[in-house]
């Protein structure tokens, strides 16, 4: 069972380039989140979506985007990175959330700005 | 807003003894849940247990247990008989009808 897949895990950028993250889930899941973790952060959400072509701001949108074209993808954005913004990037599905049903992560993507 | 505080950055215990951890939320919500995440080195997220804030029995898994006080807002997570495999960062975590926000994170050490 694959469950959430990110792609890539690795990847090192130069400010100002661009990339889209992957996250795709095989479990038929509405409810997709993005987050990013630092030290000493604990996980902080990105943006996320509640189904297919919605997408609504977490607490640290600025400087991403993200679309939800189809059910089982979400990706993620950088149009113009910053260092600020090297972090380890998780992606998380789940049912529904209001169904106590909780959420299934990724293995992360570990994003480097230089 | 919700809020989740875990005010411990760091703790140890010795392999077969017990650990608590401390977690403190807040919410506006009247339903809810609540959610210890466990990340190993391999960087996984791995949910170690879960409670809904309606039920009063507080929610066990073999070694891992919470207690859960709900008029006081707080979620802490009892470890028994801790095994070197325990040592991770745990993640309290309180979710709504959308969103779920996670603590800062607390080091969990386990001594030989």
């Amino acid at each position: 069972n694959a469950g959430v897949t990110q792609t890539p895990k690795f990847r090192v950028l130069k400010t100002g380039q661009s990339m889209t993250l992957l996250c795709a889930q095989d479990m038929n899941h509405e409810y997709m989140y993005w987050y990013r973790q630092d030290p000493g952060m604990g996980l902080r959400l990105i943006h996320y979506s509640v189904g297919e072509g919605t997408t609504a701001k977490g607490e640290v949108p600025d400087g991403y985007n993200v679309s939800r074209l189809k059910k089982q993808n979400f990706l993620l954005g950088l149009e113009s990175a910053a260092p600020s913004q090297t972090s380890v990037y998780f992606c998380a599905s789940s049912y529904e959330t209001g169904d106590y049903q909780p959420q299934h992560f990724g293995d992360g993507t570990r994003l480097s700005i230089l | 807003a919700q809020t989740v505080t875990q005010s411990q950055p760091e703790m140890s215990v010795q392999e077969a003894e017990t650990v608590t951890l401390s977690c403190t939320y807040d919410t506006s919500e009247s339903d809810y849940y609540l959610f210890w995440y466990k990340q190993p080195p391999s960087r996984q997220m791995i949910l170690v247990i879960r409670q809904e804030a309606y039920k009063q029995q507080n929610a066990t898994e073999n070694r891992f247990s919470v207690n859960f006080q709900k008029a006081a807002k707080s979620f802490s997570l009892k470890i028994s008989d801790s095994q070197l495999g325990d040592a991770a960062m745990y993640f309290c975590s309180q979710g709504g009808s959308e969103k779920l926000v996670f603590g800062k994170g607390t080091k969990l050490t386990v001594n030989p």
